[in-house]
């Protein structure tokens, strides 16, 4: 049974440049959640996509955007990056609609660097 | 919006218990999370409590009062491999999770 997985592992851009990020759920979840972690902080939420859709979103501006793809898996965009875009980026899925809908899976992450 | 408050930083020795307690603040609460975090691992899922009360799983407990919007993790037998960083996560309408800042638990032999 595979995991969520993510790519790249690492990433090093400069800034102004644009980073995608990918991500395939676990298999049997509908629904994937994007997260930014800076160091000895807590995950903070991006946003959130089901049926290809956003569905919910966190306080990140509009150079965040995303996808998802009919086989679940999602991408991140960041255009215009900032040096304080700098972090690790984990994706999470789930399934909606049952009572595992609280128990979120994530992946290793993606470590950007900005320079 | 949400917002969680949990200790930075908890020291304890092998076989202790440890207690990380968790305030939240949130509008449309569903239940309050526990996540493990290894330095350079991913979040994994500790525990959900969506009632009040305590549930047990295995070495760890969690315990929630919706009336006082506080939660607890209880790490039981500590061993070395729990020194990890724990987090508090409030999950809201639409399976939104919000994360508290981290509690790092230091094992010392």
């Amino acid at each position: 049974d595979a995991g969520v997985t993510q790519s790249p592992t690492h990433l090093i851009k400069t800034r102004g440049q644009q980073v995608t990020l990918r991500c395939s759920p676990k298999s049997g979840h509908d629904t994937v959640s994007w997260y930014q972690q800076a160091l000895g902080q807590g995950p903070q939420f991006i946003f959130q996509y089901y049926e290809e859709e956003e569905r919910q979103r966190g306080n990140f501006p509009d150079r965040f955007s995303g996808h998802q793809f009919p086989n679940y898996s999602s991408e991140l965009n960041v255009n215009a990056l900032l040096l304080g875009d700098s972090a690790l980026y984990l994706c999470a899925s789930s399934l909606v609609g049952t009572s595992g809908g609280n128990e979120q899976y994530f992946g290793p992450g993606t470590r950007l660097t900005v320079t | 919006g949400q917002s969680l408050e949990q200790p930075s930083e908890v020291t304890a020795v092998e076989g202790a218990i440890v207690q990380i307690n968790c305030t939240y603040q949130t509008s449309g609460f569903y239940g309050l999370s526990w996540y493990q975090q290894h330095d350079g691992g991913a979040p994994t899922f500790l525990s959900y409590n969506a009632l009040d009360g305590l549930e047990e799983t295995g070495r760890f407990s969690s315990f929630l009062s919706r009336s006082d919007s506080y939660g607890y993790l209880l790490l039981q037998e500590l061993q070395m491999k729990d020194s990890a960083s724990y987090f508090c996560a409030v999950l809201a309408a639409g399976n939104k999770l919000t994360f508290g800042g981290g509690t790092r638990v230091l094992v010392k032999p």
